[in-house]
């Protein structure tokens, strides 16, 4: 199995500004994901952090609004950018090992965004 | 893309009676078929998974069965307790991501 901490847990923050969150896993795994979960629904995938090159993006999920990176097997961050109200929301990261399939989340990141 | 429904939305049991949930996927090519339990403010937890070569799979009071032909899979809990009261979370996937259904909140009444 592997752990995964996000940081931070929850934040508060201004229209138009841009927020970075951290995700760190104790062990190195194939794949990370970034998810988001608004409240009462499900999971959406935004995209999948590949490790030294861009991120691989859902449809409705752009690069410009959501720069992902992943510089090692253990690390990456989502930011989002120029936020506004609606993307008030929990980000969750995942990872996992990719043949055995199994996905561990992070404890996510709650934004509310004002 | 693949594409998971889930039904029902809600789901209202008595202790000790049987839950069970049913999920549809869009992609013949996802192979792993996973169960997520979500509590309140927590993050999702998996709690059973099926892969495309296998039926059926249990583990104590949870069992899931796969149809792959049919496209559809589905989770089964038995006895249920007040503890099983939470969000369950279908998902699928065929290359590593999962892609989720709508979510289904279980009401496990005393």
């Amino acid at each position: 199995s592997a752990v995964i901490s996000q940081k931070p847990s929850r934040d508060i923050c201004q229209r138009g500004t841009s927020l970075t969150i951290q995700c760190q896993v104790d062990s190195q795994v194939t794949m990370m994901f970034w998810y988001r979960q608004q409240p009462g629904q499900s999971l959406t995938l935004i995209a999948t952090a590949n490790q030294g090159s861009e991120a691989t993006y859902e449809s409705g999920f752009v690069i410009d609004k959501f720069p992902i990176s992943r510089p090692n097997l253990t690390f990456s961050t989502l930011t989002v950018s120029n936020m506004s109200p609606e993307d008030s929301s929990i980000y969750l990261c995942s990872g996992g090992q990719g043949l055995t399939g199994e996905l561990f989340f992070g404890e996510g990141s709650r934004l509310t965004v004002l | 893309g693949e594409n998971v429904e889930q039904h029902p939305s809600t789901l209202s049991v008595q202790e000790g009676d049987s839950a069970v949930i049913k999920c549809t996927y869009s992609d013949s090519a996802s192979n792993y078929f996973p169960w997520y339990k979500q509590e309140l403010g927590k993050r999702p937890q998996l709690i059973i998974d099926i892969r495309s070569n296998v039926g059926e799979k249990k583990d104590q009071r949870i069992a899931v069965t796969l149809n792959k032909t049919a496209k559809h899979f589905s989770l089964h809990i038995t006895e249920t307790q007040p503890e099983d009261s939470a969000v369950y979370f279908c998902a699928a996937s065929g290359g590593g991501k999962l892609i989720f259904g709508q979510g289904t909140e279980l009401s496990v009444k005393p």
